[in-house]
């Protein structure tokens, strides 16, 4: 069965430190691995996406994830947070196999930078 | 501008009561998705349809219904069946054409409360 964990309700971080947020995952065959966001009561925003390639993503405002198969994790960093990267963030995975398109979702991390 | 449009934003009912939450697109996308996301839970997927007149249950689809007679509209109904209605409700939609990668489009969500 296709599952996805973020270890971490909440992950603190200050303002122009790095950030990471966990994501690990179990499929069968090939995974997409994908991060959101979401800011409260809004939906859910693309930000970047591993299909296939390069373990490195880079997606929008600055953020990055790291693919590693050894693992089965897909972290999610950004160099310099931001105050305005306080948001959830949800990791997502899916089969290769699963032609049905449906997503599996993390249960999301609740990221907070202080100035 | 294209997008998903959800409505209403937030919705109150009484106990006992149907209610029918709307979800149109103009991304001219095949695929869409109803997720419920409750706090610390992530997101759980209701329903979905990859083409007119044709959806499938997802993993709580108990106490929802939905229909597709256009490309553009997946509404999605909660029943009195529904033992615990009360939550943010997501619609997604899929960029044709890579369906295969999963990368859904959201809208805003509707918040259901059952009073």
């Amino acid at each position: 069965a296709q599952s996805v964990a973020q270890p971490e309700d909440q992950v603190n971080v200050a303002e122009g430190n790095p950030l990471t947020v966990k994501c690990t995952y179990s499929v069968s065959g090939n995974p997409y691995l994908f991060w959101y966001v979401q800011y409260p009561n809004r939906g859910l925003q693309f930000l970047l996406k591993y299909i296939t390639g390069d373990n490195l993503v880079k997606g929008s405002y600055g953020f990055e994830a790291e693919f590693n198969k050894s693992q089965t994790s897909f972290h999610l960093k950004k160099p310099s947070a931001l105050v305005s990267d306080s948001a959830l963030y949800f990791c997502a995975v899916r089969s290769f196999y699963n032609q049905g398109g449906k997503l599996i979702f993390g249960q999301g991390t609740e990221l907070s930078v202080k100035p | 501008d294209g997008g998903i449009t959800q409505s209403p934003k937030y919705l109150f009912r009484k106990e006992g009561q149907n209610v029918t939450l709307s979800c149109e697109q103009n991304l001219n996308h095949d695929a869409m998705y109803w997720y419920r996301q409750d706090p610390g839970q992530g997101l759980r997927l209701i329903y979905y349809s990859q083409i007119v007149n044709d959806f499938q249950k997802g993993d709580i689809a108990e106490g929802y219904s939905v229909s597709r007679e256009k490309k553009e509209s997946f509404p999605l109904t909660v029943t009195s069946a529904q033992k615990n209605p009360t939550a943010f409700y997501l619609c997604a939609s899929s960029v044709p054409g890579q369906v295969n990668t999963g990368e859904l489009f959201f809208g805003e969500g509707s918040r259901l409360t059952v009073l």
